[in-house]
């Protein structure tokens, strides 16, 4: 069974641009969350998707922005981008919100 | 105060060492889990847990619901097992994951 896939690995960008992350789920699994990691704030929580919908958001501003299409697989959209948002990103998908989460290996975003 | 407390922060260790890593939580859970994250940033799920004990391989985590209390074993530690060790914490309201701050690992040959 395919673990998380998150695409692509690594990406730089410029401050303003825009930038779109995808996650494809394990095979089944109708739950996706995001997360951001920084060597600062460790990992917090952006949003979670559970068919199509969002569950929970994060503390982040509205330059953050995901969904979720029919077929689980989820983007996370961040605009306008600035030098704080270099980070680790994690996506995690599960059965649904109580079940056992497992991580891809996440996309590396550099903002120079 | 933070709602996931990990101690100790940062553990050095030699080879074949039992290690313990804590993790406390002020929230009520539905689940509490421990992860891996290796240098490269994957993150790698070990235990989730709602009571008592789970045992996998040299890993062995323990859950105190009453004392809200988690502990993380490795025995016969190796150099291998190097990584940061995370707890997380599935809140009963809403079920998002709360997280710990992490332990960083290091085990010398």
């Amino acid at each position: 069974k395919a673990g998380v896939t998150q695409t692509p690995r690594y990406l730089i960008k410029t401050r303003g641009q825009q930038v779109t992350l995808s996650c494809s789920p394990i095979s089944g699994h109708r739950s996706v969350s995001w997360y951001q990691q920084t060597p600062g704030q460790g990992l917090q929580f952006l949003f979670e998707y559970f068919s199509e919908t969002q569950r929970n958001k994060g503390n982040f501003p509205g330059r953050f922005s995901g969904r979720q299409f029919s077929n689980s697989r989820s983007e996370m959209n961040v605009s306008t981008l600035e030098l704080g948002d270099s980070a680790l990103y994690l996506c995690a998908s599960s059965l649904n919100w109580r079940a056992e989460a497992f991580f891809g290996q996440g996309t590396r975003l550099t903002v120079v | 105060k933070n709602e996931v407390e990990q101690s100790p922060q940062n553990l050095t260790a030699q080879e074949g060492e039992f290690i313990t890593i804590n993790c406390s939580y002020s929230v009520g859970i539905s689940a509490l889990h421990w992860l891996q994250q290796h240098p490269g940033g994957g993150i790698v799920s070990l235990f989730m847990l709602s009571s008592g004990k789970k045992k996998h391989g040299r890993l062995i985590a323990t859950i105190n619901i009453q004392e809200k209390h988690s502990s993380l074993h490795i025995t016969a530690s190796h150099p291998r097992d190097s990584a940061v060790y995370i707890c997380a914490v599935r809140s009963e309201g809403n079920y998002q994951l709360i997280w710990g701050a992490g332990t960083k690992l290091i085990i010398k040959p």
